[in-house]
């Protein structure tokens, strides 16, 4: 069975300035890694995907996240936020097997974006 | 390009009750995959189709059934609501078994 923790539950963060959200999983057999954002009262965007070859993987609206495999960790960064990327962030793992490919959500790190 | 789409938008039952939720998928995906959010947390996997056929459950009674038509789309049953069961239900779609896109959710309220 797989699990993800996401280490901060809130990320309050000045306007311009670098945010960073940490995510770390577990899993006895290799996996796929993804992020996704939720705005409030919407569905889940794709902003990351790492499935395999180079571990830094950049996505939509700037953001970029590192796989590190020792630690197990998939962590999401962004040099310089916006008011509009104020929303809820979910990291999640799919296994890599044939039959199915379900994911499994962290807990979610709400960003808050003030001025 | 039309992405996922799930209907309805909003829903009130009460205890129960029963409740049909549908989805309709990415053009060119055949896998559906739905999850349940609560309010505060992230979604839970119910369970996924293909080929027609339930390929993945998670752990989820036997009230949460499914079920995926030949143009891929599909529906989300839920018998005998409790008042536990209030959530967004979220659908994804997929080319299996590559990424999942997820639609806007429907929101159920259970009374």
């Amino acid at each position: 069975a797989q699990s993800v923790t996401q280490l901060d539950s809130q990320v309050p963060v000045f306007e311009e300035a670098p945010v960073e959200l940490r995510c770390n999983y577990s899993s006895s057999v290799s996996v796929y890694l993804f992020w996704y954002v939720q705005y409030p009262n919407q569905g889940l965007q794709l902003l990351l995907k790492y499935l395999s070859g180079s571990t830094l993987v950049k996505g939509i609206n700037g953001f970029e996240a590192e796989f590190n495999k020792s630690q197990t960790s998939f962590h999401l960064r962004k040099p310089s936020v916006h008011i509009s990327d104020t929303a809820e962030y979910f990291c999640a793992v799919s296994t890599i097997k044939a039959a199915g490919n379900k994911l499994t959500f962290g807990g979610g790190t709400r960003v808050l974006v003030k001025p | 390009d039309a992405g996922v789409t799930q209907s309805p938008t909003h829903l009130i039952k009460t205890r129960g009750q029963q409740v049909t939720l549908r989805c309709s998928p990415k053009s060119g995906h055949d896998t559906v995959s739905w999850y349940q959010q609560a309010l505060g947390q992230g979604p839970q996997f119910i369970f996924q189709y293909y080929e027609e056929e339930e390929r993945q459950r998670g752990n989820f009674p036997d009230r949460f059934s499914g079920h995926q038509f030949p143009n891929y789309s599909s529906e989300l049953n839920v018998n005998a609501l409790l008042l536990g069961d209030s959530a967004l239900y979220l659908c994804a779609s997929s080319q299996q078994p590559d990424t999942q896109y997820f639609g806007p959710g429907t929101r159920l309220t259970v009374l």
